[in-house]
C-alpha cells in the first residue's frame, strides 16, 4: 500500500517570505510518480509538477521548486518570495506504475497555506 | 485545449434520494478515475475505467455504481444518499494510464 504524508497542516506567512512544504511517502514500489497539486478556493486541482522514481533532479519553475530527494522518500515543494495569489491547499500525491493500483492517485492530507499581504 | 467537463457543477439532494454525477473525459482519453473529497479532506479515489472495463476499485460504497460508455463518457450512480455523502466528487481523466487531467468537480450536498 502507498502512503504520503504532509506534516505541516497548515502554514501562515507574510508575502515575500519563502515557504517550504513537506512531502513523504511510502511505496515498496520502485517505479513510481509523485505529484504536486494545488486546490484554491474556487476548488479544482491544479497540477503543478509531476517527477518519476528514476529522476531526481531538482526543478524550478519561476518561483517554485521542487526537491526530491530518494534517500529520504521526500519530494518537498518551496515558493520563492510568495504572494497572496498562492494562497491554497496544496496536496502532494503519488502514483504508482503497474499492478493493480496503476493510476489511482493517492494524496496526502494537504497543506493549507495562507499567504498574508 | 478541451478539458475535463463534469456535470452538473453543483447538485443538492435529499437523504435517501439518487444522484447521478457525469464526466466527459479529454477526447481520446481512454482512462477514467473518480475521486471523492469530502470536507478538509483529500481526495479519496473511488474507482476508475479504462476501455470500458472498471481497472481499479477503492472505497467505494456499495450504495455507488458506476460505469463507462461507449463515448469513453463515465457516470457515477449514487443511492440510498446519507449526510455524510456530501463531498466534492472529481472526476480526472488520461490516456492509457498516464497523465491524469481533473474536472472542475462536482459539489454534492446532501441535506
Amino acid at each position: 500500500a502507498q502512503k504520503v504524508t504532509q506534516a505541516q497542516t497548515e502554514i501562515s506567512v507574510v508575502e515575500k517570505e519563502d515557504v517550504t512544504l513537506d512531502c513523504v511517502y511510502e511505496t515498496r514500489d520502485t517505479t513510481y510518480y509523485l505529484f504536486w497539486y494545488k486546490q484554491p478556493p474556487s476548488g479544482e486541482l491544479v497540477f503543478l509538477i509531476r517527477r518519476n522514481s528514476f529522476d531526481e533532479q531538482n526543478e524550478i519553475s519561476g518561483r517554485y521548486s521542487w526537491n526530491f530527494q530518494k534517500s529520504t522518500s521526500s519530494f518537498n515543494f518551496t515558493i520563492t518570495a510568495s504572494q497572496v495569489v498562492d494562497s491554497a491547499v496544496y496536496f502532494c500525491a503519488l502514483r504508482v506504475a503497474g499492478g493493480t493500483s496503476y493510476g489511482k492517485l493517492t494524496f496526502g492530507q494537504g497543506t493549507i497555506l495562507t499567504v498574508h499581504p | 485545449a478541451a478539458g475535463v467537463i463534469q456535470s452538473p457543477r453543483h447538485l443538492i439532494k435529499e437523504k435517501r434520494e439518487t444522484a447521478t454525477l457525469k464526466c466527459y473525459p479529454i477526447p481520446r482519453h481512454d482512462t477514467v478515475y473518480w475521486y471523492q473529497q469530502g470536507p478538509g479532506q483529500d481526495p479519496q479515489f473511488l474507482i476508475s475505467f479504462y476501455e470500458k472495463m472498471q481497472s481499479d476499485k477503492g472505497s467505494i460504497p456499495d450504495r455507488f455504481s458506476a460505469q463507462q460508455f461507449s463515448d469513453y463518457h463515465s457516470e457515477l450512480n449514487m443511492s440510498s444518499l446519507e449526510l455524510g455523502d456530501s463531498a466534492l466528487y472529481f472526476c480526472a481523466s488520461s490516456f492509457q494510464g498516464g497523465e491524469q487531467f481533473f474536472g472542475p468537480g462536482t459539489r454534492l450536498t446532501v441535506l
